[in-house]
Order: C-alpha cells, then sequence, then structure tokens
C-alpha cells in the first residue's frame, strides 16, 4: 500500500487553529485520504477523508493540494480534548486497507 | 448508537499460554476487523471479515493466530501459544462495508501484556 509522510509532532496552542501536513507524492487520480486520531489509551477514531476538494465536517477540515500530492488537516479551535497521533492515510480502491505509519504527535498546551 | 465493544480490557498471561479475545461490533456493520498495534507504533491490520468470510488476512501468523466470527456478528481473536512479541494492543474495528471508502469504527482494544 502507498504510504504517506508526516513530521513526528507538532505543539500548538489552547484555542488557536492547527495545520497538520501530509505529503502523499505517490497518490493516484483514485486515491482518497483519509484522517484518523486516537487518543491515549483509545482505539483510532475516524476524522475525514476526501479525494480532490477541500472538506468540511464537525470535527475538522481537510484541504487537499491542487497537484493532490499533499493535505492538511486543520483543526480550527485545539482544545486539550485535540492532543492525540494523527493518522494520514492514502487508500485507494475497493479492497485497499487501512495501513497506518506512525502518524504526527500532537501536544496541546493549555 | 453503541460503539464497538471489546473484552477483556487487560490481559496479562505466559509465554506459551493461550489467550483469547472477544469483539462485538456496531449493529449492522458487515465488515470486521482485528489490528494489533505494538507500542509506538500503528496499528496493523491481521485479518478482515465480511459477513463470517475472511477477506484478507495476508498479515494474520497462522501457526499461531485464529480468528472466527461464526455467525457474521460478534467474532474472537485467539492465540496460542503466545510469544513475548505479542504483547501488545488488539484493537477491533467494524464498518458498514468493506470497500475502503467506508469509515472504520474502532474499539479501545485489550492490552495484552506478555511475562
Amino acid at each position: 500500500d502507498a504510504k504517506t509522510t508526516q513530521p513526528n509532532s507538532m505543539e500548538s496552542n489552547e484555542e488557536e487553529p492547527v495545520h497538520l501536513p501530509c505529503n502523499h507524492s505517490t497518490i493516484s487520480g483514485t486515491d482518497y485520504i483519509h484522517w484518523y486520531r486516537q487518543l491515549p489509551s483509545q482505539g483510532p477514531e475516524y476524522v475525514i477523508h476526501g479525494l480532490t476538494s477541500n472538506v468540511n465536517n464537525r470535527m475538522a477540515s481537510l484541504a487537499i493540494a491542487e497537484d493532490r500530492k499533499s493535505s492538511t488537516l486543520i483543526l480550527h479551535r485545539a482544545t486539550l480534548r485535540d492532543a492525540a497521533v494523527y493518522y494520514c492515510i492514502q487508500l485507494g480502491g475497493a479492497n485497499s486497507k487501512l495501513t497506518f505509519g506512525k502518524g504526527i504527535t500532537l501536544s496541546v498546551r493549555p | 448508537e453503541a460503539g464497538v465493544a471489546q473484552s477483556p480490557r487487560y490481559k496479562i498471561i505466559e509465554k506459551r499460554q493461550s489467550v483469547a479475545f472477544w469483539c462485538n461490533p456496531i449493529s449492522g456493520h458487515a465488515t470486521l476487523y482485528w489490528y494489533q498495534q505494538i507500542l509506538g507504533q500503528g496499528p496493523k491490520l491481521l485479518i478482515q471479515f465480511q459477513n463470517n468470510g475472511v477477506v484478507d488476512d495476508s498479515q494474520l501468523p497462522k501457526d499461531r493466530f485464529s480468528a472466527e466470527r461464526l455467525k457474521g456478528v460478534d467474532s474472537t481473536l485467539k492465540i496460542q501459544p503466545a510469544k513475548l512479541e505479542d504483547s501488545a494492543v488488539y484493537l477491533c474495528a467494524s464498518s458498514l462495508g468493506y470497500q475502503g471508502l467506508w469509515p472504520q469504527h474502532f474499539g479501545d482494544g485489550t492490552r495484552l501484556s506478555i511475562l
């Protein structure tokens, strides 16, 4: 399965926006970008996914570059509860499976 | 809606013993997954069921791991005999369909420690 690259960690301040980057330079035309997050001692939680257009839901926004080789997960106002490992996953085809990397660890300062 | 239920939450056994984990997916979810998450790593898919049939078990160590989903609802994952390297969190997830676009819903996992 194709691989994405993310920074190891990022820090943010509470109530400020957070932009989590992801590179997926080998993405093909039918591959989706999925984001999951994992809070301490919990299972992963689906956040958002998209193909070409920017996407918004109640949890976050996903901005996908025009060439689709990178994307950014945007948390509009970080809270302490958003401190977690965030996984960016490139998913393609009907039989593809979630392949988790190490993700990016987000710390939120009060 | 109720989430994915897993039990036990924690399990400690000695190497060479056997252990079993149980998972009850979200009602109506046809696809069920078992993942292994070693400390400091992302989850790794072990096996995927569509109803009670296996879709993908390519990463399941079949000499010691087995899984079943007899009635297409809940599932058990067994390890026999356990090795030290099996220490990990075992996560169960479910989704409405098996195509990759369906979001997966995860339980909180079973933390297995091998002594």
